[in-house]
């Protein structure tokens, strides 16, 4: 079974300052990887997946977050924190599918809660 | 289009009663999910669904059923609410590898 680390249940920057989440996942192929955000009483919203076309995945609000297969991670990272990205933050990793289906379930990390200062 | 909604919002449950929640999409999905988050644990699948009619358990299935009679619908059920179901259950459905969440219902159970 698959399992997720994030390192760091909180982290706190300045406005202004470098994003840097932290997540390793187990697994001795390359699975699907996604960050996903959740604002304060809200679901969950994709910021980005990595599906093995490019190491450097680009994604919403400035996000973005680079696979590295030796290292086992999938760190996001922002050049520059905003307010509005008080959140809190998961990574998760999919399972291969069921066999003969498209099913894929996730498996999610703890999450990080970021907080930006002004 | 309005994505995936849950009904209820909010609920408040005495430990022994009964309730369902809905989850219904309007994407035409096949795969549907129901998770729970509770502080500091992530979201841990309870059963999912792989099609209409189909019901599969995951991580933390004990306490709860599903129903998929409809392809859209997907029920979560609790036949007799414990104190250590009080969460948040998000619904979730997908195409493919990704996952779209409804907005949560918050469960407590006293």
């Amino acid at each position: 079974a698959q399992s997720v680390t994030q390192l760091g249940s909180h982290v706190s920057v300045s406005e202004g300052a470098l994003v840097l989440l932290r997540c390793n996942y187990s697994s001795s192929v390359p699975p699907y990887l996604f960050w996903y955000v959740q604002y304060p009483n809200q679901g969950l919203q994709l910021l980005l997946k990595y599906t093995s076309a490019a190491t450097l995945v680009k994604g919403i609000n400035g996000f973005e977050a680079e696979f590295k297969k030796s290292e086992t991670s999938f760190h996001l990272t922002k050049p520059s924190a905003h307010m509005s990205d008080a959140a809190e933050y998961f990574c998760a990793v999919s399972d291969l599918p069921d066999s003969g289906g498209s099913n894929y379930k996730l498996t999610f990390g703890k999450g990080t809660l970021l907080t930006v200062n002004p | 289009n309005a994505g995936v909604t849950q009904t209820p919002k909010f609920r408040v449950l005495k430990t022994g009663q009964s309730m369902t929640l809905l989850c219904a999409q309007d994407m035409n999905h096949e795969y549907m999910y129901w998770y729970r988050q509770d502080p500091g644990m992530g979201l841990r699948l309870i059963h999912y669904s792989v099609g209409e009619g189909t019901t599969a358990k995951g991580e933390v299935p004990d306490g709860y059923n599903v129903s998929r009679l409809k392809k859209q619908n997907f029920l979560l059920g609790l036949e007799s609410a414990a104190p250590s179901q009080t969460s948040v259950y998000f619904c979730a459905s997908s195409r493919l590898n990704e996952q779209f969440f409804g907005p949560g219902t918050r469960l407590t159970v006293l």
